[in-house]
């Protein structure tokens, strides 16, 4: 089975400042994909960034980067510059090839960026 | 534009009353699922298909149906809604190539009284 934990309770941050959000997983399944997600207070799931477990590099979109550490299980994400639009929840996720890709969620971690 | 749609957005029932909430994807996506998001919980999976005619449960499918008839439709059914299914619905699709993002719908906030 997998797991994704993520504990940090409600995190701040300053406006252009950088912040880590923690996540580390468990599977026994060698493929698998790490995501992360946000939602702001509207609810939608908004997709972030992806690593594949077999990519070399670290993934990185704009603003966002993965610091993906394979033989610890971390994939926190960095959010450099942070603005008052990332004030959401986040949440780190995995998948694994199987019969049932599903996404495995963590529960989330609520970010408020301060002016 | 490449979407999913769900069906209402927002609803208010009693117990007991069968609802359907809808799911379409425009993407040709094999792969749809449903959430359910509860406070400190996370997402947890209900029900899943991978493709026309092949659903399979989640981790929570107790009190819920799903069918899939057409590749673009993954309706979910509450035949008969309890208080303790209040939550926030999410539809997702996604290709089975790859390990690729999941689409997610907008949500859809139930609530059971």
């Amino acid at each position: 089975a997998q797991k994704i934990t993520q504990t940090q309770p409600g995190m701040f941050v300053q406006e252009k400042e950088a912040v880590t959000l923690d996540c580390t997983y468990d599977t026994s399944d060698p493929s698998y994909g790490l995501f992360w997600y946000k939602q702001p207070s509207s609810g939608e799931m908004i997709f972030l960034i992806y690593q594949g477990s077999y990519d070399q590099q670290n993934a990185t979109e704009g603003r966002y980067s993965l610091n993906f550490q394979k033989a610890r299980k971390s994939a926190n994400l960095v959010i450099s510059a942070s603005q008052l639009g990332d004030s959401a929840m986040y949440f780190c996720a995995m998948r694994v090839t199987g019969a049932n890709s599903k996404l495995t969620f963590g529960k989330g971690i609520t970010l408020s960026v301060r002016p | 534009e490449a979407q999913v749609t769900q069906n209402p957005r927002y609803l208010i029932t009693v117990t007991g009353k069968k609802l359907t909430v809808t799911c379409s994807q425009n993407m040709n996506h094999e792969y749809m699922s449903w959430y359910r998001q509860d406070p400190g919980l996370g997402l947890r999976q209900i029900y899943y298909s991978m493709n026309v005619e092949v659903t399979d449960k989640g981790d929570v499918p107790e009190g819920y149906k799903v069918s899939r008839k057409e590749k673009r439709n993954f309706p979910l059914i509450l035949e008969s809604p309890s208080p303790n299914q209040t939550s926030l619905y999410f539809c997702a699709s996604s290709s089975l190539t790859g390990l690729y993002e999941q689409y997610f719908g907008p949500g859809t906030r139930l609530t059971v009284t």
